[in-house]
């Protein structure tokens, strides 16, 4: 089982809609989370973290975090074709010193 | 502030031959990362260093492989020799960290292509 499981997609949403990417993991001594997003071509680049339980805005995104079912979600409101992209969900065990990347969900914002 | 530096930013090379990618972390922050990434297996975490120290080098796939932090401000991945399945495209990240492992900040990535 991986540390940090994501699906692959590709998951296409009409622009203006609202974009839901899920990850689950498998440790429940994670205790911090983040989203990046990486367009084709280029590095991951930070657009979220969340540390406690339950919902997290900033603009058009929102974090959600449940470590009782072990799972993370980002919203992506009045999705824009500019986020088309590959989000990657990342977990940080802080007592092992590991932090972990999904595979990645890639989406397809179609205008 | 500058970002993460890696250089170069594409490598071509033969099999068989030494590379050598370069990364300059973000200035204050303590720990750096090398990745590996490709479709097939996506980002792979190699090395990590802590305080210019080797924290957790499972995540290097053999001995041809290696990386060193001489000080805070530069770090070296080394491949020899190199083999046409380490084709790939190579990230350093760094980050501050706190005790423990916090939002990692990545370059823009080698580009590596063995032939």
């Amino acid at each position: 089982q991986k540390e940090v499981e994501q699906n692959s997609g590709p998951l296409s949403v009409p622009e203006g809609a609202i974009a839901s990417l899920n990850c689950t993991y498998s440790d429940r001594g994670s205790q911090s989370f983040f989203w990046y997003r990486q367009y084709s071509g280029k590095s991951p680049e930070l657009i979220m973290s969340i540390y406690s339980n339950g919902d997290k805005e900033d603009g058009r995104f929102t974090a959600q975090l449940n470590k009782a079912s072990q799972y993370v979600s980002l919203l992506i409101r009045d999705s824009q074709p500019s986020d088309s992209a590959t989000y990657l969900c990342a977990v940080s065990l802080y007592n092992f010193n590991k932090f972990y990347f999904g595979s990645g969900t890639k989406l397809n914002v179609k205008p | 502030d500058a970002g993460v530096i890696q250089s170069p930013r594409h490598e071509v090379t033969e099999m068989g031959q030494e590379v050598t990618l370069r990364c300059k972390p973000i200035s204050g922050h303590n720990s750096l990362f090398w990745y590996r990434q490709t479709m097939m297996r996506g980002l792979e975490l190699l090395i990590y260093f802590n305080n210019n120290v080797p924290i957790d080098d499972s995540g290097m796939p053999e001995d041809r492989f290696s990386a060193k932090m001489p000080n805070a401000s530069f770090s070296t991945l080394k491949i020899q020799p190199s083999e046409p399945r380490d084709s790939a495209v190579y990230f350093c990240a760094s980050s501050y960290d706190r005790g423990y492992i916090d939002t990692q900040y990545f370059g823009p990535g080698t580009r590596l292509t063995v032939l």
